[in-house]
């Protein structure tokens, strides 16, 4: 079935800090992937999509490429604020399922310190 | 942007009772939602799926007797945990989506304690 692992947490960095969080997937088909942001006392939020194999997502100043090849959509930001301090989800949907339902990975919790 | 709302926020119930948890889409008509339930440090488990006026599917191994959903209308979902126990405690987050568009906006969940 399909599945998605990240890398567990939680990741400590220091403001400015280069960020990459670990995402890879195993599907049937070809589908859209996805990272979520959750922040403190929130609900889950978009932070960016691929639909499609090279497509790079970005949003916020993080970015993830879809690697087909590697079945991987790894998160990264150059310098991470203090304000990106949240709980990662890395996600993917079937598109060939009309529902669109996510599958998630197990969240990745950021911490950044001043 | 899209808002979903949940309430209430928290719950606390006595074991043996029944106890029901609101989703509402504020400013779009959700043709579909979801159910979820987060355990802690653990990743978002779909419990099932329900498009407006119809019932609701569910993912293997949930039991559709105990965690009832109804999604009577285009703005609101419900699911009543019956006869909660202890091991029901969660997190239970919904979001919806409408009708042509894949992305789901997420409530911010409930948090039901059964004692």
């Amino acid at each position: 079935g399909n599945s998605v692992t990240q890398m567990e947490g939680p990741v400590t960095l220091s403001e400015e800090a280069f960020l990459t969080i670990n995402c890879t997937y195993t599907a049937t088909g070809y589908p859209s992937l996805f990272w979520y942001v959750q922040y403190p006392g929130e609900g889950l939020q978009l932070l960016l999509k691929a639909t499609k194999a090279d497509d790079k997502g970005s949003n916020k100043g993080f970015e993830a490429t879809y690697r087909k090849e590697t079945t991987s959509f790894h998160l990264e930001k150059g310098s991470v604020q203090v304000s990106d301090s949240a709980v990662y989800f890395c996600a993917l949907s079937e598109t060939m399922d009309s529902s669109y339902k996510l599958i998630f990975g197990s969240g990745t919790r950021l911490l950044v310190r001043p | 942007g899209a808002v979903v709302s949940q309430h209430p926020s928290w719950v606390i119930c006595k074991s043996g009772t029944s106890v029901k948890i609101e989703c509402r889409s504020l400013d779009f008509q959700a043709t579909t939602m979801f159910w979820y339930r987060q355990f802690p440090k653990q990743s978002l488990m779909l419990m099932a799926t329900s498009n407006e006026g119809s019932k609701a599917t569910y993912e293997q191994g949930v039991e559709k007797d105990k965690f009832l959903i109804n999604h009577a209308s285009l703005t609101l979902s419900t699911l009543t945990v019956t006869s909660a126990h202890p091991e029901d405690s969660s997190f239970y987050i919904c979001s919806a989506r409408s009708q042509n568009s894949y992305e789901q906006y997420f409530g911010p969940g409930t948090r039901l304690t059964v004692t």
